[in-house]
Parts: structure tokens; sequence; C-alpha cells
């Protein structure tokens, strides 16, 4: 039983525009949301996070929204660029305890010029 | 720094063979964590370690054991390989829990034949 889902396998968004990545979680103990990006041949590397008192977090061109009643977070890439080009990976735990986090199956975002 | 360093990158293992996992960092942290991802999964939990001395199961521990003798290694040891654990094996480490950004190395790629 997957809890934390990614139903996009893969997108691709013009260089410029807005990229969003959704991801759908089915645990409503899940109280902390991070996503991370991963290129070929490397390990993933931290993006952004959000705790569930809030709705939303924004670092730079990186925005991610989190709606708890849908149980629903996504990530919006503004503008896109071609080093975005990589998988995303959204993941949630439910407290501080470090076996508790698990990852969605990553979206691949391809940025075409 | 090196960061997360992880050895080999690449090994082919026989059915039933054992092999050892090395995963050193040298940022001090004291949580280490080792993960799998198979092809378009995410990345799953095996075993992690808040310090020295101290380790507990994650999401998929089976046919696999860890050590925690110093705060820089954490080795994956699996014993009796099947072709189950062809994977790509991931070490990450952290300052604390699940708020604490996990770094993680390169990566070793696992093909048990």
């Amino acid at each position: 039983d997957q809890q934390v889902k990614q139903n996009s396998p893969s997108l691709s968004v013009q260089e410029g525009r807005i990229s969003i990545l959704n991801c759908d979680y089915t645990n409503s103990m899940f109280d902390y949301f991070l996503w991370y990006k991963k290129y070929p041949a490397e390990g993933p590397t931290f993006l952004i996070s959000i705790s569930s008192i809030k709705d939303k977090n924004e670092d730079g061109r990186f925005t991610v929204f989190l709606n708890k009643s849908a149980k629903h977070l996504s990530l919006h890439i503004v503008p896109s660029q071609p080093g975005d080009s990589a998988v995303y990976f959204c993941a949630a735990s439910a407290g501080s305890s470090a076996s508790k986090i698990i990852f969605g199956s990553g979206t691949r975002l391809s940025i075409r010029p | 720094n090196a960061g997360v360093t992880q050895t080999p990158k690449f090994h082919i293992l026989k059915i039933g063979q054992s092999m050892t996992l090395q995963c050193t960092q040298d940022m001090n942290h004291n949580y280490m964590y080792w993960y799998r991802q198979d092809p378009g999964m995410g990345l799953k939990l095996i075993y992690y370690s808040v310090g020295a001395g101290i380790t507990d199961k994650g999401e998929v521990p089976n046919g696999y054991n860890v050590s925690r003798s110093t705060t820089e290694d954490f080795p994956l040891r699996l014993e009796l390989a099947a072709p189950s654990q062809t994977s790509v094996y991931f070490c990450a480490s952290s300052n604390g829990g699940i708020q604490e950004t996990q770094y993680f190395g390169p990566g070793t790629r696992l093909l048990v034949l």
C-alpha cells in the first residue's frame, strides 16, 4: 500500500514556464513533508520542506503548497530552468522518528528549450 | 569536506554470496541511514542509526545487517544475496531527526545474479 503517491511518472515543461509537481498521501498522521531532487548517477539532494502547521513554504523559485484536507501537496518551480531537469521525490514523515519517512516513486521533470 | 562517500560504485554478486557496502561521512553527523531504490520506485529505509553503537530497523531490513562502531562509518552487510536485492543503495547522514536535512552519498548499484 503506497502511502505517498506521485501519480505522474514524467512531466515536460517549456523553459521559463511554471512546473507543478503533485503528490498525494493517505496517512493522516503525516506531519512533515519534503521534496528531494535527484540527478542521474547521484544521490538525492534536499530541496524544500513544509510542516503540517503551514500551508505554504517558499524558497526562491521553489514553493511547496500543502492541502491537509485533500491530503495533497504540490511543488511549484517558477520560472523553470534547464538545470531543473531531474527526478523529484516527495516524502512524508509522522513525527521525528527517522524510521517513518516514506518516499513517493518520483516524477521525472524535463525542461525543454 | 567529501560529504558522504560510498564504495563500491557498482558490484555484481552471485546468489548466495555475501558482501559489505561501505559508507563514510565526514560531517560529524550522529544520524546515518541506508536506503534502497528499486527501478521506478521511491527510496525505502533499510536501517538507520542515531549514534555509534545504536542501530534500528527501517521499512525493509530483511536480508541485511548493519553496525555502527564509529560516528563516521555505517557499513551495510548483505548475507546470502538474493536476486531481490538487486537495487541501488544509498547511504545518508544528518544532524538529527527527519526535520534535519539528510545528505546522500552517490549510491552503490548492486546486481545479484
